[in-house]
């Protein structure tokens, strides 16, 4: 059975890097593409974007540039970097297996709060 | 703004059949697989229909997903509580080269 789980600071300030990693159990990374999906509060999911192990990548032009997902395949890890981040990125963030579009299995989230 | 659009908000009596709409354009749903995703408070969002009208193993044949055109529909027949929750359709966009989700809609089951 898959399963992926986030980890991370809770807590970024305006600025800086958030920086999340999702390990992933049950499944070989080359398996799927990856990508992280996040829910600001009282709002709904946006995509941040997908990694394919050493591969294709995407990201939303919404983030402009500010998204790195990278994977490490000896720790069956995918990261994720946003930087210069402001208060409109805290958000509860998710990693996600993706495939044919569709995004089967989820973290079980992790909130991150940007704030001084 | 999401780039595909979904109603706010639907409501329905136990036992009957609802259907949510998810409409795009032919960047996305037209030349792409529509998803659904319930999103239960509190819970992790849990896919319901891939490729716009298979399920899951697991997921109840209640709910099921057509695609015509630039739409999409989602449909839960015998309601129950337990599916009041937040539903999300979700696409690729060819144009973007980015997945988008709809803006969500909350289901009611009075």
């Amino acid at each position: 059975q898959v399963q992926l789980q986030e980890s991370g600071p809770g807590l970024v300030k305006p600025s800086e890097t958030l920086s999340l990693t999702c390990t992933v159990s049950g499944a070989s990374i080359s398996s799927y593409y990856w990508s992280w999906i996040r829910q600001p509060p009282g709002k709904g999911l946006e995509w941040i974007g997908y990694k394919y192990d050493s591969g294709s990548s995407s990201y939303n032009p919404s983030l402009k540039s500010r998204g790195t997902i990278s994977v490490d395949r000896s720790k069956s890890q995918i990261s994720l970097k946003l930087s210069s981040v402001t208060a409109a990125d805290t958000a509860v963030y998710y990693c996600a297996t993706m495939r044919t579009g569709a995004f089967e299995y989820w973290g079980q989230g992790t909130l991150v709060t940007v704030s001084s | 703004q999401s780039v595909l659009t979904q109603p706010p908000s639907v409501s329905a009596a136990p036992g009957q059949k609802v259907t949510i709409s998810c409409s795009g354009s032919s960047s996305n749903i037209g030349n792409n697989y529509v998803s659904w995703y319930q999103h239960l408070p509190g819970t992790v969002p849990k896919l319901l229909i891939y490729e716009n009208n298979k399920r899951p193993s697991g997921i109840p044949d209640r709910f099921s997903g057509s695609k015509s055109g630039t739409s999409a529909t989602l449909g839960i027949s015998g309601l129950q509580t337990g599916d009041e929750a937040d539903y999300y359709c979700g696409t690729w966009d060819s144009s973007l080269n980015a997945g988008v989700f709809g803006g969500g809609t909350k289901l009611t089951v009075l």
